[in-house]
């Protein structure tokens, strides 16, 4: 099963509020964790990463938390806009050092309501 | 445009054929990355290749192979096709293993 997971499927905001996604992972090992948005019929887009040695990065209106004490990912969006609607995926690096492919969770849908 | 093409955009072909499936990384990167996916499956690693050589193998069928040229861009061959092969199937790029990928917009293979 995979290792690396989103808690819900499925999230549903209003617009204008923040969105929080979460996402746990279980290798300890892993050391870059990055997160991705797809929109309907296009390829995953690179939001925003972070390395093991940070507990927090911050981008435009994105905000990356990492906590390796409970091996927990959360992605939160400020003033979520409609553009913000796509399916967003965490995912780990295992190797622990760089190289191979990353494991991706199978993804929540971010739904924006008017 | 993410700077990774990939080529077909939508591929149909019958059961038992054999397809290729074209990937040009963005300008400069080294490392191509192909990945499945499929609704129940979400995205699969199948094979990374760092600078021509095979860097690592995820969940590839033997009925899959890949390779990349001295140009940097890489196939993915896909042979004896099932109908379970349809999927959309995603290339990525990265300067270096370890970092960020862009992944291009992707090749939607249909099996009928």
């Amino acid at each position: 099963g995979e290792s690396v997971g989103l808690h819900l499927p499925t999230l549903s905001v209003q617009e204008g509020d923040n969105s929080i996604i979460n996402c746990a992972y279980s290798n300890s090992a892993s050391d870059y964790f990055i997160w991705y948005k797809q929109e309907s019929g296009k390829g995953p887009q690179f939001i925003i990463d972070i390395r093991s040695n940070m507990d927090k990065r911050q981008g435009q209106r994105v905000t990356v938390l990492l906590n390796k004490t409970v091996k927990h990912l959360s992605l939160q969006i400020a003033a979520t806009q409609p553009g913000d609607s796509a399916v967003y995926f965490c995912a780990e690096n295992r190797s622990g050092g760089g190289a191979d492919g990353l494991t991706f969770g199978k993804g929540t849908h971010l739904i924006i309501q008017p | 445009d993410s700077g990774v093409t990939q080529t077909p955009k939508h591929l149909i072909t019958a059961t038992g054929q054999r397809v290729t499936l074209r990937c040009s990384p963005r300008s400069g990167d080294l490392s191509v990355y192909w990945y499945q996916q499929s609704l129940d499956q979400g995205l699969q690693f199948l094979i990374q290749y760092y600078n021509g050589e095979e860097r690592a193998k995820g969940n590839i069928l033997e009925r899959f192979s890949a390779q990349q040229f001295p140009d940097l861009h890489s196939e993915l061959n896909l042979s004896s096709l099932e109908l379970g092969d349809s999927a959309l199937y995603f290339c990525a790029s990265s300067v270096a293993p370890g970092y960020g990928y862009t992944f291009g917009s992707g090749t939607r293979l249909t099996v009928v």
